[in-house]
Protein backbone atom coordinates (compact mmCIF):
# COMPACT_ATOMS: atom_id res chain seq x y z
CA UNK A 1 0.00 0.00 0.00
CA UNK A 2 1.23 3.44 0.15
CA UNK A 3 3.34 5.05 2.59
CA UNK A 4 3.29 8.54 3.79
CA UNK A 5 4.05 11.16 0.98
CA UNK A 6 4.87 14.59 1.54
CA UNK A 7 4.66 17.84 -0.85
CA UNK A 8 6.22 19.45 -1.90
CA UNK A 9 9.87 17.43 -1.82
CA UNK A 10 11.49 20.72 -1.80
CA UNK A 11 10.86 24.41 -1.26
CA UNK A 12 13.20 27.55 -1.88
CA UNK A 13 11.54 30.82 0.04
CA UNK A 14 13.11 34.02 0.54
CA UNK A 15 13.47 34.89 4.62
CA UNK A 16 10.46 36.32 5.94
CA UNK A 17 8.01 34.81 3.42
CA UNK A 18 5.34 31.54 4.53
CA UNK A 19 5.38 28.14 3.75
CA UNK A 20 3.24 25.54 4.25
CA UNK A 21 4.55 21.79 4.42
CA UNK A 22 2.07 18.76 3.69
CA UNK A 23 1.81 15.17 4.74
CA UNK A 24 -0.46 12.41 4.45
CA UNK A 25 -0.57 9.81 6.18
CA UNK A 26 -0.65 5.94 6.14
CA UNK A 27 -4.54 5.82 5.70
CA UNK A 28 -5.88 4.31 9.05
CA UNK A 29 -3.00 5.74 10.55
CA UNK A 30 -4.41 7.77 13.56
CA UNK A 31 -1.20 9.30 15.50
CA UNK A 32 1.21 11.93 13.12
CA UNK A 33 4.48 13.19 14.12
CA UNK A 34 6.49 16.27 12.47
CA UNK A 35 10.06 15.84 12.78
CA UNK A 36 12.78 18.44 12.19
CA UNK A 37 16.39 16.84 10.43
CA UNK A 38 19.31 19.82 10.74
CA UNK A 39 22.47 18.70 8.78
CA UNK A 40 24.33 16.68 10.62
CA UNK A 41 21.51 15.84 12.83
CA UNK A 42 19.02 13.10 14.22
CA UNK A 43 15.32 13.67 13.61
CA UNK A 44 14.42 16.23 16.25
CA UNK A 45 10.24 16.16 17.37
CA UNK A 46 8.39 19.01 16.74
CA UNK A 47 4.71 17.94 17.40
CA UNK A 48 2.31 15.08 17.70
CA UNK A 49 -1.30 14.45 16.39
CA UNK A 50 -3.63 12.02 17.64
CA UNK A 51 -6.73 12.28 15.32
CA UNK A 52 -7.40 15.95 14.73
CA UNK A 53 -6.19 17.25 18.19
CA UNK A 54 -2.13 18.29 18.75
CA UNK A 55 -1.44 16.16 21.77
CA UNK A 56 2.10 17.74 22.36
CA UNK A 57 3.63 20.85 20.89
CA UNK A 58 6.14 21.22 23.23
CA UNK A 59 8.94 20.50 20.02
CA UNK A 60 7.90 23.14 17.97
CA UNK A 61 10.60 26.08 18.42
CA UNK A 62 8.73 29.22 18.37
CA UNK A 63 4.97 30.56 17.43
CA UNK A 64 6.23 31.07 14.17
CA UNK A 65 5.43 27.28 13.62
CA UNK A 66 2.02 25.85 13.79
CA UNK A 67 0.45 22.61 12.24
CA UNK A 68 -3.11 21.48 11.76
CA UNK A 69 -5.03 18.17 11.00
CA UNK A 70 -8.16 19.20 10.56
CA UNK A 71 -10.08 16.04 9.49
CA UNK A 72 -7.95 13.44 11.44
CA UNK A 73 -5.76 12.56 8.13
CA UNK A 74 -3.46 15.03 6.01
CA UNK A 75 -1.75 17.41 8.10
CA UNK A 76 -0.13 20.75 7.39
CA UNK A 77 2.98 22.46 9.49
CA UNK A 78 3.03 26.08 8.57
CA UNK A 79 6.08 28.42 9.26
CA UNK A 80 5.63 32.39 8.92
CA UNK A 81 7.85 35.07 8.68
CA UNK A 82 11.08 32.05 7.58
CA UNK A 83 14.29 32.42 8.87
CA UNK A 84 17.38 31.30 7.48
CA UNK A 85 17.83 29.20 10.86
CA UNK A 86 15.10 27.27 9.95
CA UNK A 87 15.95 25.64 6.26
CA UNK A 88 16.17 21.63 7.56
CA UNK A 89 14.33 18.54 6.06
CA UNK A 90 11.02 18.56 7.79
CA UNK A 91 9.77 15.15 7.98
CA UNK A 92 6.56 13.77 8.49
CA UNK A 93 5.72 9.97 10.01
CA UNK A 94 1.88 8.43 10.80
CA UNK A 95 1.79 5.25 12.58
CA UNK A 96 -1.13 2.77 13.41
CA UNK A 97 -2.06 4.37 17.24
CA UNK A 98 0.31 6.60 19.26
CA UNK A 99 1.27 3.33 21.17
CA UNK A 100 4.93 3.17 22.32
CA UNK A 101 5.31 -0.15 20.45
CA UNK A 102 4.07 1.17 17.31
CA UNK A 103 6.06 1.71 14.42
CA UNK A 104 6.15 4.91 13.05
CA UNK A 105 6.54 5.13 9.17
CA UNK A 106 8.37 7.89 7.96
CA UNK A 107 7.32 10.08 4.72
CA UNK A 108 10.88 11.33 2.60
CA UNK A 109 10.78 14.52 3.88
CA UNK A 110 10.40 18.43 2.67
CA UNK A 111 13.82 19.84 2.15
CA UNK A 112 13.15 23.71 3.42
CA UNK A 113 15.82 26.26 2.27
CA UNK A 114 15.56 29.65 3.56
CA UNK A 115 17.49 32.27 1.50
CA UNK B 1 21.58 18.55 25.92
CA UNK B 2 21.69 15.44 24.09
CA UNK B 3 19.70 12.92 25.79
CA UNK B 4 20.75 10.14 22.86
CA UNK B 5 24.54 10.21 21.84
CA UNK B 6 25.77 8.16 18.96
CA UNK B 7 29.37 9.15 19.34
CA UNK B 8 30.80 7.28 15.76
CA UNK B 9 29.89 9.76 13.18
CA UNK B 10 31.02 7.25 10.76
CA UNK B 11 31.82 3.47 10.38
CA UNK B 12 33.80 1.62 7.49
CA UNK B 13 33.38 -2.30 7.62
CA UNK B 14 34.38 -5.07 4.82
CA UNK B 15 31.53 -6.74 3.08
CA UNK B 16 30.97 -10.29 5.39
CA UNK B 17 32.43 -8.46 8.37
CA UNK B 18 30.50 -7.59 11.57
CA UNK B 19 29.23 -4.13 11.74
CA UNK B 20 28.96 -2.90 15.68
CA UNK B 21 27.02 0.46 16.14
CA UNK B 22 26.49 1.64 19.25
CA UNK B 23 24.39 4.17 21.28
CA UNK B 24 24.37 6.00 24.86
CA UNK B 25 21.10 7.18 26.41
CA UNK B 26 20.71 9.78 30.00
CA UNK B 27 17.15 9.61 30.60
CA UNK B 28 16.59 6.38 32.61
CA UNK B 29 12.66 7.13 31.68
CA UNK B 30 13.89 5.89 28.41
CA UNK B 31 11.69 1.97 27.92
CA UNK B 32 11.94 1.36 24.38
CA UNK B 33 14.88 1.47 21.95
CA UNK B 34 14.62 1.43 17.93
CA UNK B 35 17.04 1.65 15.10
CA UNK B 36 16.46 3.25 12.03
CA UNK B 37 18.00 2.73 8.68
CA UNK B 38 18.22 6.08 6.08
CA UNK B 39 19.16 6.24 2.32
CA UNK B 40 19.79 9.36 1.26
CA UNK B 41 16.97 11.38 -0.15
CA UNK B 42 14.83 9.01 1.72
CA UNK B 43 12.87 8.95 5.11
CA UNK B 44 14.05 7.18 8.13
CA UNK B 45 13.15 3.42 8.18
CA UNK B 46 12.26 1.22 10.93
CA UNK B 47 14.99 -1.80 11.60
CA UNK B 48 14.48 -3.02 15.05
CA UNK B 49 13.36 -1.95 18.17
CA UNK B 50 13.82 -3.51 21.70
CA UNK B 51 12.42 -2.85 24.83
CA UNK B 52 13.70 -2.12 28.62
CA UNK B 53 12.20 -5.92 29.87
CA UNK B 54 14.73 -7.36 27.60
CA UNK B 55 18.38 -7.13 26.64
CA UNK B 56 18.88 -8.60 23.45
CA UNK B 57 16.50 -8.74 19.86
CA UNK B 58 17.25 -10.76 16.80
CA UNK B 59 16.07 -10.16 13.25
CA UNK B 60 17.52 -12.02 10.39
CA UNK B 61 21.46 -10.54 10.24
CA UNK B 62 20.37 -7.40 12.85
CA UNK B 63 20.67 -7.89 16.26
CA UNK B 64 20.28 -4.65 19.28
CA UNK B 65 21.73 -5.37 22.79
CA UNK B 66 20.41 -3.11 25.83
CA UNK B 67 22.52 -3.08 28.67
CA UNK B 68 20.27 -0.85 31.10
CA UNK B 69 22.62 -0.66 33.93
CA UNK B 70 25.47 1.47 31.59
CA UNK B 71 22.52 2.76 29.40
CA UNK B 72 24.15 1.61 26.38
CA UNK B 73 22.37 -0.46 23.25
CA UNK B 74 24.32 -1.34 20.18
CA UNK B 75 23.37 -2.89 16.83
CA UNK B 76 25.38 -5.62 15.63
CA UNK B 77 24.79 -6.61 11.32
CA UNK B 78 25.88 -10.15 10.42
CA UNK B 79 27.43 -10.16 7.92
CA UNK B 80 27.47 -6.64 6.61
CA UNK B 81 26.85 -6.68 3.22
CA UNK B 82 26.92 -3.50 0.45
CA UNK B 83 23.02 -2.90 0.67
CA UNK B 84 24.10 -1.68 4.34
CA UNK B 85 25.61 1.36 3.66
CA UNK B 86 23.17 3.93 5.35
CA UNK B 87 22.59 6.36 7.77
CA UNK B 88 21.65 4.79 11.04
CA UNK B 89 19.88 6.29 13.68
CA UNK B 90 19.50 4.99 17.62
CA UNK B 91 15.80 6.54 18.88
CA UNK B 92 14.65 6.23 22.27
CA UNK B 93 11.41 6.68 23.89
CA UNK B 94 9.21 6.33 26.81
CA UNK B 95 6.04 4.16 27.21
CA UNK B 96 3.09 5.51 29.40
CA UNK B 97 2.37 8.17 26.73
CA UNK B 98 3.10 7.89 23.26
CA UNK B 99 5.66 7.43 21.11
CA UNK B 100 7.43 10.31 21.10
CA UNK B 101 11.15 9.33 19.58
CA UNK B 102 13.92 10.61 20.90
CA UNK B 103 17.00 10.28 18.22
CA UNK B 104 20.74 9.93 18.04
CA UNK B 105 22.51 12.17 15.42
CA UNK B 106 23.46 8.93 13.48
CA UNK B 107 25.91 6.94 11.91
CA UNK B 108 27.02 6.55 8.64
CA UNK B 109 28.14 3.19 8.02
CA UNK B 110 29.60 2.59 4.51
CA UNK B 111 30.68 -1.88 3.74
CA UNK B 112 32.97 -2.18 0.85
CA UNK B 113 33.36 -5.04 -1.40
Amino acid sequence: GAGVSQTPSNKVTEKGKYVELRCDPISGHTALYWYRQSLGQGPEFLIYFQGTGAADDSGLPNDRFFAVRPEGSVSTLKIQRTERGDSAVYLCASSPTSGTTDTQYFGPGTRLTVL
Amino acid sequence: DQQVKQNSPSLSVQEGRISILNCDYTNSMFDYFLWYKKYPAEGPTFLISISSIKDKNEDGRFTVFLNKSAKHLSLHIVPSQPGDSAVYFCAAASSGGYNKLIFGAGTRLAVHP
